[in-house]
Parts: structure tokens; sequence; C-alpha cells
């Protein structure tokens, strides 16, 4: 696709399951980001992959929290028994190799909206 | 590690006027890149406008415009000719070289007829 695709774009699910959100980058971009916000509030670092290099994870709020990005490309971002305090919008942004003329510039998702009851 | 900070958590504007958003940044890094980005109520992160570090001159793209010192680690947009559609929360964001990303706490701004 043109853009950072994610899904679902809604997801409501009970306190205690497991929800999996999907990024589907820009063809071609190397990096991707997860970020989490909140109503009103700005956004939050997940966790930052880069080509094949080892990701950064220091922005996981807890061990509930993983994300994979198979092949390079598709990220999973997987929450484990969910709280309440887990619903919020999670952006998944991807950003083209450095060197190019539209490098290091994020495109973001439209986002995936997580509500926990 | 970087910061971005954004003093001004909301700001208003009469329509048809001029407005400027704040930002400053810390960093050790030489060469790195900063943005401003819109987010309506729709959520969807827009890219306004993009700095390289290492230009001098100020980026624009039709009403938005940078003020970028360098030295003073600070990275104003300014709107001229504000317009309705502009109401939005306004992100500030660094990008190193190292790909890692900073965003600041962002500012609601509002345009008022």
């Amino acid at each position: 696709g043109a853009g950072v695709s994610q899904s679902p774009s809604n997801k409501v699910t009970e306190k205690g399951k497991d929800v999996e959100l999907r990024c589907d980058p820009i063809s071609g971009h190397t990096a991707l980001y997860w970020y989490r916000q909140s109503l009103g509030q700005g956004l939050e670092f997940l966790i930052y992959f880069q080509g094949n290099s080892a990701p950064d994870k220091s922005g996981l709020p807890s061990d509930r929290f993983s994300a994979e990005r198979t092949g390079g490309s598709v990220s999973t971002l997987t929450i484990q028994r969910t709280q309440q305090e887990d619903s919020a919008v999670y952006l998944c942004a991807s950003s083209p190799p450095t060197g190019l003329p539209s490098g290091n510039t994020i495109y973001f998702g439209e986002g995936s909206w997580l509500t926990v009851v | 590690a970087q910061t971005v900070t954004q003093s001004q958590p909301e700001m208003s504007v009469q329509e048809a006027e001029t407005v400027t958003l704040s930002c400053t940044y810390d960093t050790s890094e030489s060469n790195y890149y900063l943005f401003w980005y819109k987010q309506p109520p729709s959520r969807q992160m827009i890219l306004v406008i993009r700095q390289e570090a290492y230009k001098q001159q100020n980026a624009t793209e039709n009403r938005f415009s940078v003020n970028f010192q360098k030295a003073a680690k600070s990275f104003s947009l300014k709107i001229s000719d504000s317009q309705l559609g502009d109401t939005a929360m306004y992100f500030c964001a660094f990008l190193g070289n190292a790909g890692k990303s900073t965003f600041g706490d962002g500012t609601t701004l509002t345009v008022k007829p």
C-alpha cells in the first residue's frame, strides 16, 4: 500500500485477554516504530526496529508487552493479560533508509484504538 | 538521550492571524532532523514541515515556516494566515542518526473564527 497500514483500527477486549496489533510499513522502509498515545496525551515511545539490528525495547512499559518484526517488514505488537490502563491508541510509524531524498522522515499509520473493559 | 520540550500546552489564535509554537531540544549529536507534526481529532499524524540540522536555511511549506536556531537548540513553528482547519495538536519531533525518535508532549492549537 501507499502508506503505513495498521489493523485492527479498533479493538475492544476484556481485561486479562491477550491482543495483537499489526503494522504493515511502507514498502522499503527499514525503520519501524511503535508508540502509545493515551487520550489527550503525547506520544510514548515503545519499541524501535532498524533493519536487521536488535530492536530498541527501552520504551516497553512492562513484560506484558512484546513486539516482533518478521522478515524486516510486518510487525506485531502483543499485549498479554491486558489491563484497563492499556487502553490507548497504538501508533505505528516507519522511515525509509537514510541517504534517500525522503530518508529520515517518519510516516505514521492511522493507529489502532484499544479499549480494555 | 535526547529530549524535546514544548512549553506551551495550549494556544489559541484568531483566524487569519499568525501564531508561533515553541520547541526546544537537547542532543549531543551534530547531525539530526527535526519535524513538526499535526494531529487533528482524527488522530492521523500529518507531517507539517521537516528541517535538516546541517542546513542553515529555515524550512518553509506554504503558510508554515520554522525558525531553526541550532546553537540555541530551538525549533519554533510559525503558522501564518491561520485557518480553522489548522486547529489540532502539534508535535515537535527529533530524529537522530541512529534512527531513534523523540517527540514533545504537544501543543493544542485552537483557531477561533
